[in-house]
């Protein structure tokens, strides 16, 4: 089937543009993470969704970053009020229904990102 | 908090053995991960630890040592294609926290 998709897969905007990325999970998969890569740096996890609520919020950096999903499936996350530092590569992974536990895991299949600068 | 280290960049010949060591201290653990990440792509998944030990996978293989903090991905035969970014993640429940990830370079 077909893997985690994004769009747009680019994206240049002005400082002070709000802007909205989109993720597509693979069928199936519940649970939905954000993640934001910048120049040199790790992956940072920005929010996490099972179903349609977000149990963990905690990696959002301000209140201009806001996520959402509807019908357990696209997610959407908008930056608003774009300022330069928020130019990185925004990363969309989704898994089967997240479990705890040391004898079990959940591969994060991840989306091809998208890449955004803000001028 | 969440701490893991790894190697920024390594270079190796084709054909010779690579391997990427990972230190972490986590505030929850239940699992030690790897993914590789081809430039401009997204990461795919390499390997999972959960017990101490070597987890072999073809040409790839991967360590663990809870009591240490300690994993090593070691990349056997390098191929050109290996060059690539590796990232070390530690699973806390439902997520992940990586490392800055390690580029590696196969030169011919």
């Amino acid at each position: 089937g077909a893997g985690v998709s994004q769009s747009p897969s680019n994206k240049v905007t002005e400082k002070g543009k709000d802007v909205e990325l989109r993720c597509d999970p693979i069928s199936g998969h519940t649970a939905l993470y954000w993640y934001r890569q910048s120049l040199g740096q790790g992956l940072e996890f920005l929010i996490y969704f099972q179903g349609n609520s977000a149990p963990d919020k905690s990696g959002l950096p301000s209140d201009r970053f806001s996520a959402e999903r509807t019908g357990g499936s696209v997610s959407t996350l908008t930056i608003q009020r774009t300022q330069q530092e928020d130019s990185a590569v925004y990363l969309c992974a989704s898994s089967r229904p997240g479990t705890s536990g040391s004898s079990s895991y959940n591969e994060q299949f991840f989306g091809p990102g998208t890449r955004l600068t803000v001028l | 908090g969440q701490n893991i280290d790894q190697p920024t960049e390594m270079t190796a010949t084709e054909g010779a053995i690579v391997q990427i060591n990972c230190t972490y201290q986590t505030s929850g653990f239940n699992g030690l991960f790897w993914y590789q990440q081809h430039a401009g792509e997204a990461p795919t998944f390499l390997s999972y630890n959960v017990l101490d030990g070597l987890e072999e996978k073809g040409r790839f293989s991967s360590f663990l040592s809870r009591s240490k903090g300690y994993s090593y991905l070691l990349l056997k035969e390098l191929q050109m294609k290996d060059s690539a970014s590796y990232l070390c993640a530690v699973g806390n429940d439902y997520k992940l926290s990586f490392g800055a990830g390690t580029t590696v370079t196969v030169r011919a």
